[in-house]
């Protein structure tokens, strides 16, 4: 079966300070991969996808980077945090291919507080 | 840009009762996909159901229904015999089908589910 992991689960960083959040997909090959934030009493926001390795697409502008070296594995970074750059951070993966239902399978989320 | 509303930031319901939770989106699409996920409080989300936009009937998983309503693009969850384990934060979302859309979901804001035993 499929499972999605990321870490760290929590996250407590000064502003200026960079960042790594990493995202793992096992039990498939060739996912869709996706980060979303989820600020508080928001919904979630996609901030970036990816279809295959190093191919990465934002969809809003902002501090923050995504990169895919690996088939199953995504990151966010950023080089300097931003007090605005706190929230819950989501990776997903889903299906690629006409078999893609549109579902989202969703990790365990990170929590980022910048101080 | 695309939108969905989740009108309702909190809803209450008692052990055992129905409660129903909205969702209206906007869109120019004719296919497109519509879901229910569940955000437990320090747990995973979860995808609760699912619609296709091009099947007229409603979408059914055990105590959990659907009410699609494609011409006033609006997409409620009703919950049936609710359970204390439903209590969760609910998003709305859509997708548009096709292409590298798969999986660009669009959330609403969440709702907030208690349900008091």
């Amino acid at each position: 079966s499929q499972t999605i992991h990321q870490w760290p689960a929590t996250l407590v960083q000064p502003v200026g300070s960079p960042l790594s959040l990493e995202c793992t997909v096992e039990g498939t090959s060739n996912p869709n991969l996706y980060w979303y934030r989820q600020a508080a009493g928001r919904g979630l926001q996609l901030l970036f996808y990816s279809v295959g390795i190093g191919q990465i697409s934002s969809e809003v502008p902002q501090n923050l980077s995504a990169s895919r070296p690996q088939d199953r594995q995504f990151i966010l970074s950023s080089k300097k945090l931003l007090l605005s750059d706190s929230g819950f951070y989501l990776c997903a993966w889903s299906i690629r291919g006409v078999v893609n239902t549109g579902e989202l399978f969703f990790g365990e989320g990170s929590r980022l507080t910048v101080l | 840009a695309q939108t969905v509303t989740q009108s309702q930031p909190e809803m209450s319901v008692q052990e055992a009762e129905t409660v129903t939770l909205s969702c209206t989106y906007d869109t120019s699409e004719s296919d497109y996909y519509l879901f229910w996920y569940k955000q437990p409080p320090s747990r995973q989300m979860i995808l609760v159901i699912r619609q296709e936009a091009y099947k007229q009937q409603n979408a059914t998983e055990n105590r959990f229904s659907v009410n699609f309503q494609k011409a006033a693009k609006s997409f409620s969850l009703k919950i049936s015999d609710s359970q204390l384990g439903d209590a969760a934060m609910y998003f709305c979302a859509k997708a548009n089908a096709g292409g590298t859309s798969y999986g660009k979901l669009t959330f609403g804001q969440g709702t907030i589910l208690t349900v008091h035993p």
